[in-house]
């Protein structure tokens, strides 16, 4: 069975930074592009990013909103992802879910974790 | 960036009732559209991809329909379970691979 747990969420102060964990198990981590993301409270879902697989040299893409603050990294030996959250604004408060792409990348999320709270306040 | 607009946002309806749910793309998304339920304190749940194919496990009552820029997600006969809000997803321009703002499906 596919899961994917979050971990590492919680309350920050603006202009602060936060690290989310994602543990991957069920599943070839490392054939996976992996993918961040979020749903602020009252709005929809967006999609903050995304690490291709070793095979595509771990390129990593990110939403506007985000280029330049985040950074997702994986570790496939851990089978683990990562999201270093700096520069953080009250915008970025959410819940961050953790997702895995279809086999063929084609960049629908077949599996998601249960998502972990990020909450960006004074 | 492709937009994508769901209608309605809240969807009333009994169960044993079918609920039809839509999904609009601001430009041709080809057949690159999935739907995703998401239940209060649950992980989304992958329905459909590629439009019309269900991800395993999912009921036939789900179906999708559509290409281009109109699609389609029915739940034939709603159970209890079904009640939920459902996204769509378009990923043929990626990134990024941007969602609907969501159709809420509650009990009428």
């Amino acid at each position: 069975e596919v899961q994917l747990v979050e971990s590492g969420g919680g309350l920050v102060q603006p202009g602060g930074s936060l690290r989310l964990s994602c543990a991957a198990s069920g599943f070839t981590f490392s054939h996976h592009y992996m993918d961040w993301v979020r749903q602020a409270p009252g709005k929809g879902l967006e999609w903050v990013g995304r690490t291709r697989n070793k095979a595509n040299s771990y390129t990593t893409e990110y939403a506007a909103s985000v280029k330049g603050r985040f950074t997702i990294s994986r570790d496939d030996s851990k089978n683990s992802l990562y999201l270093q959250m700096n520069s953080l604004k009250t915008e970025d408060t959410a819940v961050y879910y953790c997702t895995r792409e279809d086999p063929y990348s084609s960049g629908y999320l077949d599996s998601w974790g249960q998502g972990t709270l990020v909450t960006v306040s004074s | 960036e492709i937009v994508m607009t769901q209608s309605p946002a809240t969807l009333s309806v009994s169960p044993g009732e079918r609920a039809t749910l839509s999904c609009r793309a601001s430009q041709s998304v080809s057949s690159n559209l999935a739907w995703y339920q998401r239940k209060p304190g649950q992980a989304p749940r992958l329905l459909i991809y590629g439009a019309s194919t269900r991800a395993t496990g999912i009921p036939a009552r789900f179906s999708g329909s559509g290409s281009g820029t109109e699609f389609t997600l029915t739940i034939s006969s709603l159970q209890s379970e079904d009640f939920a809000v459902y996204y769509c997803q378009q990923y043929n321009k990626w990134p990024p691979g941007t969602f609907g703002q969501g159709t809420k499906v509650e009990i009428k």
